[in-house]
């Protein structure tokens, strides 16, 4: 089955950019997501990239996905302490009923 | 508009007992998922909703775990014969439909504790 992997942990200073990489085995999912999770507050959708495109750019975020290398990784600019939380990356795998496939987080602490 | 609500918050119980959790997805989303999150790790799939019908179960851990969603739209995840295992947060999601581009619309979740 699918396996979805991320570093746990990384910590940055306020103002720097924010790099959360994601690597996956199951090249078949059609969309790749990234959810952000804060204390007390349900996954939250940031972002997501569609299987045939290398990057998009929304904001200040900026997802690239390497197809060759089954890699995924979300860019944070200018990162501020409101973006500490755990981000997700997740995928559908090759189920073809919408279930996603999540990474364990990356836990981003963004320091003042 | 109201976003997926979930009852209770949380929920402590005794091992052995029987819970029910509750999902009110978006309305109108016709896909209901479910999903549990133990500490320190993502979530991970339970059974997905198309309408009624159980579309894909294949994430329930043993025939403890049951869900139903009679009417199309509320949702009860059951556990019997609870274990200390079974601790965790439970997560339910909506999205509009099940296919293609499909964003997830979680709950807060309900955090139950089996002591």
């Amino acid at each position: 089955g699918e396996d979805v992997e991320q570093s746990l942990f990384l910590s940055v200073r306020e103002g720097d950019s924010s790099v959360i990489n994601c690597t996956y085995t199951d090249s078949s999912s059609t969309y790749l997501y990234w959810y952000k999770q804060e204390p007390g507050a349900g996954l939250q959708l940031l972002t997501y990239i569609f299987s045939n495109m290398d990057m998009k750019q929304d904001q200040r975020l900026t997802v690239l996905l390497n197809k060759k290398d089954k890699h995924l990784s979300l860019r944070i600019a200018d990162t501020q302490t409101g973006d500490s939380a755990i981000y997700f990356c997740a995928g559908h795998g090759s189920s073809n009923t919408g279930k996603l496939i999540f990474g364990q987080g990356t836990t981003l602490q963004v320091k003042p | 508009g109201a976003g997926v609500s979930q009852t209770p918050s949380n929920k402590v119980t005794e091992k052995g007992k029987y819970v029910e959790l509750r999902c009110d997805p978006i309305s109108g989303h016709t896909a209901l998922y479910w999903y549990r999150q133990s500490l320190g790790q993502g979530p991970e799939f339970l059974i997905y909703f198309q309408g009624t019908g159980a579309a894909d179960d294949s994430g329930l851990p043993n025939d403890r775990f049951f869900a139903v969603r009679p009417e199309g739209s509320v949702s009860t995840l059951k556990i019997q014969r609870t274990e200390r295992g079974d601790s965790a947060m439970y997560l339910c999601a909506s999205s509009l439909t099940g296919q293609g581009f499909n964003e997830q619309f979680f709950g807060p979740g309900t955090r139950l504790t089996v002591l």
